[in-house]
C-alpha cells in the first residue's frame, strides 16, 4: 500500500456543477501529477505539479484546473461538469530523483 | 496511431500457467518503462519499473525490454487467481519531470 490517499473515494454530481478532488502525496514526493481514467481505458495525464507550481498540462480544457499547497498536497478542480468528466481520478506522486510514480486509489466520479 | 498499443484481452490461463504480457510503442524518447497492476478499479499498483533496454526480475515477475523493437513485455511465472487484474504498460522520457504514457491495459483471468 502506497502512502498516496485521495478524497473522496466516491461521488456523484450533477452536469454543470464543479467539484474539488483532493491528494496526499507520499512522505518525501513534491510532485503531484493527475490523471483520469474512463471505463476500458489506461489513464490519460491531466497535469502536473511541482513545488506548487504547474509542470505540463495534457490534453484537457482550462475548466480543469488545480493547485499544490506547501505540504505538497494537492487539488483538482472541475468546473462545468459534463457526462463525459464521468471517470476514475488517478493522482500519482513522485519526485525528479525517485521517478517512481506511485497512485491513490482514485476517486470515482459521476456525473448524471 | 497511438503512442503506446496494448491488446485489452481478456486473456485466460489456467492456474500455475507462464504468462506474457506485450506493449509496443512509436515515441522512440521513452526510457522508463513501468508495469502496473490495477484491480477491478483501484487505483494502480507499481510492479516493475526499468530503465533502458534489458531484463529485469523480481520474485514471479520478469520484466523486458528491447528499445530497438519498441517493445515491452511482461512475464508472470506460476500464475494465480489472485493474478487476477489489469496489466498497464506506462512509460516516460528522461526528464525528471516526464510524465507517464499509458496503453489500454490488459484483462488477465487465471482460473484455479
Amino acid at each position: 500500500e502506497t502512502g498516496v490517499t485521495q478524497s473522496p473515494t466516491h461521488l456523484i454530481k450533477t452536469r454543470g456543477q464543479q467539484v474539488t478532488l483532493r491528494c496526499s502525496s507520499q512522505s518525501g514526493h513534491n510532485t503531484v501529477s493527475w490523471y483520469q481514467q474512463a471505463l476500458g481505458q489506461g489513464p490519460q495525464f491531466i497535469f502536473q505539479y511541482y513545488r506548487e507550481e504547474e509542470n505540463g498540462r495534457g490534453n484537457f480544457p482550462p475548466r480543469f484546473s488545480g493547485l499544490q499547497f506547501p505540504n505538497y498536497s494537492s487539488e483538482l478542480n472541475v468546473n462545468a461538469l459534463e457526462l463525459d468528466d464521468s471517470a476514475l481520478y488517478l493522482c500519482a506522486s513522485s519526485s525528479p530523483e525517485d521517478r517512481r510514480a506511485f497512485f491513490g486509489q482514485g476517486t470515482r466520479l459521476t456525473v448524471v | 496511431q497511438k503512442e503506446v498499443e496494448q491488446d485489452p484481452g481478456p486473456l485466460s490461463v489456467p492456474e500455475g500457467a507462464i504468462v506474457s504480457l506485450n506493449c509496443t510503442y512509436s515515441n522512440s524518447a521513452f526510457q522508463y518503462f513501468m508495469w502496473y497492476r490495477q484491480y477491478s478499479r483501484k487505483g494502480p499498483e507499481l510492479l516493475m519499473y526499468t530503465y533502458s533496454s534489458g531484463n529485469k526480475e523480481d520474485g514471479r515477475f520478469t520484466a523486458q525490454v528491447d528499445k530497438s523493437s519498441k517493445y515491452i513485455s511482461l512475464f508472470i511465472r506460476d500464475s494465480q487467481p489472485s493474478d487476477s487484474a489489469t496489466y498497464l504498460c506506462a512509460m516516460s522520457g528522461s526528464s525528471g519531470y516526464s510524465t507517464l504514457t499509458f496503453g489500454k491495459g490488459t484483462m488477465l483471468l487465471v482460473s484455479p
